[in-house]
């Protein structure tokens, strides 16, 4: 049973480019949440998708920051025209439930580095 | 808005000493969850507290809920070298999904 997935591991952009993350979630799993973690820091809750449906976005930059669920297909953030300020690593965690059960998977992340 | 304070950043320890870290809120605490994270690894959830007063143990990990729901502390009794990693703690959005607050969370380096 494959766990949560991330692409790409590392991710290098130049400042101006746009940056897509891959989630692909766990199996069985509609629930995908995305966090921010600066170095040294502890991770920023930034999204909570469904399945095509943005539910608490109260944590993405208005500016250059936006997410989807499609139907079919991994969830995507996409971070357009990068500044230094974004690089990162960025986390997906998926569950299977949208109530407060205990456990969220981690993705393994996405290391953004803008240069 | 909600912010969770975690104690110490840093924590050196030799192989066999105890370690504790701490977690506290201004605002009452909804539902603390547990975090391991090893260097360039991601989180792992170790557990989750929910009544006022729990008490939670894992082996040589003892966890414990504040009675009045503001604080948390995790406890590693006789560290080892596989325990060296950043613990989080993470207040759960009382708004009915799984959103997670996280304090900045503590390093651990143990020695041998």
């Amino acid at each position: 049973n494959a766990g949560v997935m991330q692409n790409p591991r590392h991710l290098v952009r130049r400042r101006g480019q746009e940056a897509r993350l891959r989630c692909s979630p766990m199996k069985g799993h509609s629930h995908v949440y995305w966090y921010r973690q600066l170095p040294e820091e502890g991770l920023k809750f930034m999204v909570y998708l469904q399945k095509e449906n943005i539910i608490d976005e109260s944590g993405m930059p208005k500016e250059r920051f936006s997410a989807e669920f499609p139907k079919e297909g991994p969830s995507i953030l996409r971070i357009q025209q990068v500044v230094r300020g974004d690089s990162a690593a960025y986390f997906c965690a998926s569950s299977q439930r949208g109530g407060q059960e205990p456990e969220q998977y981690f993705g393994p992340g996405t290391r953004l580095t803008v240069t | 808005g909600q912010q969770v304070m975690q104690i110490p950043q840093y924590q050196h320890v030799q192989e066999g000493e105890d370690f504790t870290t701490y977690c506290n809120s201004s605002t009452t605490l909804s539902n603390i969850q547990w975090y391991k994270q090893r260097p360039g690894g991601h989180p792992v959830f170790l557990i989750q507290l929910v009544k006022s007063g729990e008490v939670k143990k894992q082996k040589r990990l003892t966890f414990q809920f504040g009675e009045a729901k503001k604080n948390s502390s995790l406890h590693i009794t006789a560290t080892q070298t596989t325990d060296v990693g950043t613990y989080f703690c993470a207040d759960q959005f009382s708004g009915g999904y799984n959103k997670l607050i996280f304090g900045a969370g503590t390093r651990l380096a143990v020695h041998p």
